[in-house]
């Protein structure tokens, strides 16, 4: 099974909005609202943004967003911040209890 | 607060085995499963498979089937992870992550991650 497709890189300016998507299939992405994204630091454990598509775990801000649209899921930033600059993956239930990674995005910020 | 602390690092050589540790507290071990997920050098995040921690049953990522072991020891709530005839594509950093479920038994979210133990593999 494939990864996940997620655009190699990103960028934006302080402030500014972007949008990362996480492209998968009707085994994965398509048939379960079951997308969550992490952020990864160098050298650092990922971090969970956001989990079922679009809930936030506590603690995390409102600057982070995700929706989903057939078999694309996409995480928005919001208010771009200079910490925000790290690598971030999306992940999917993709049935019998198994899950797929997407390649991963580094997001840079300009 | 819930911590995930794993083992240090290893290197091993080609053929070999490795064990990976990752001990839990501050939440109630077997109400939770256990996923491990790998990172190679300058590679993205890849899946293992998950133990539960309430009964021992396990998925693993096909690929590895028949190479990995997924253990718990609900005594020192502890989870490990088995890697048997390394090769250097074995290379990476191992993760354990609580694993969280939906009130439908539907897993959801990675929530907590351990720090990650270094696996070389290399003769």
């Amino acid at each position: 099974q494939s990864a996940l497709t997620q655009p190699a890189s990103v960028s934006g300016s302080p402030g500014q909005s972007i949008t990362i998507s996480c492209t998968g299939s009707s085994s994965d992405v398509g048939s379960y609202d079951l997308v969550s994204w992490y952020q990864q630091h160098p050298g650092r454990a990922p971090k969970l943004l956001i989990y079922e598509v679009n809930k936030r775990p506590s603690g995390v801000s409102n600057r982070f967003s995700g929706s989903k649209s057939g078999d694309t899921a996409s995480l928005t930033i919001s208010g771009l911040q200079a910490e925000d600059e790290a690598d971030y993956y999306c992940c999917s239930y993709a049935g019998s209890s198994t899950r797929i990674f997407g390649g991963g995005t580094k997001v840079t910020v300009l | 607060q819930v911590q995930l602390v794993q083992s240090g690092a290893e290197v091993k050589k080609p053929g070999a085995s490795v064990k990976v540790s990752c001990t839990a507290s501050g939440y109630t071990f077997i109400s939770h499963d256990i996923s491990w997920v790998r990172q190679a050098p300058g590679q993205g995040l890849e899946w293992m498979g998950w133990i539960s921690a309430y009964n021992g049953n396990t998925n693993y990522a096909q690929k590895l089937q028949g190479r990995v072991t997924m253990t718990t020891d609900t005594s020192t709530s502890t989870a490990y992870m088995e890697l048997r005839s390394l090769t250097s594509d074995d290379t990476a950093v191992y993760y354990c992550a609580r694993d969280r479920e939906n009130s439908y038994g539907r897993k959801t979210q990675f929530d907590y991650w351990g720090q990650g133990t270094l696996l070389t593999v290399s003769s």
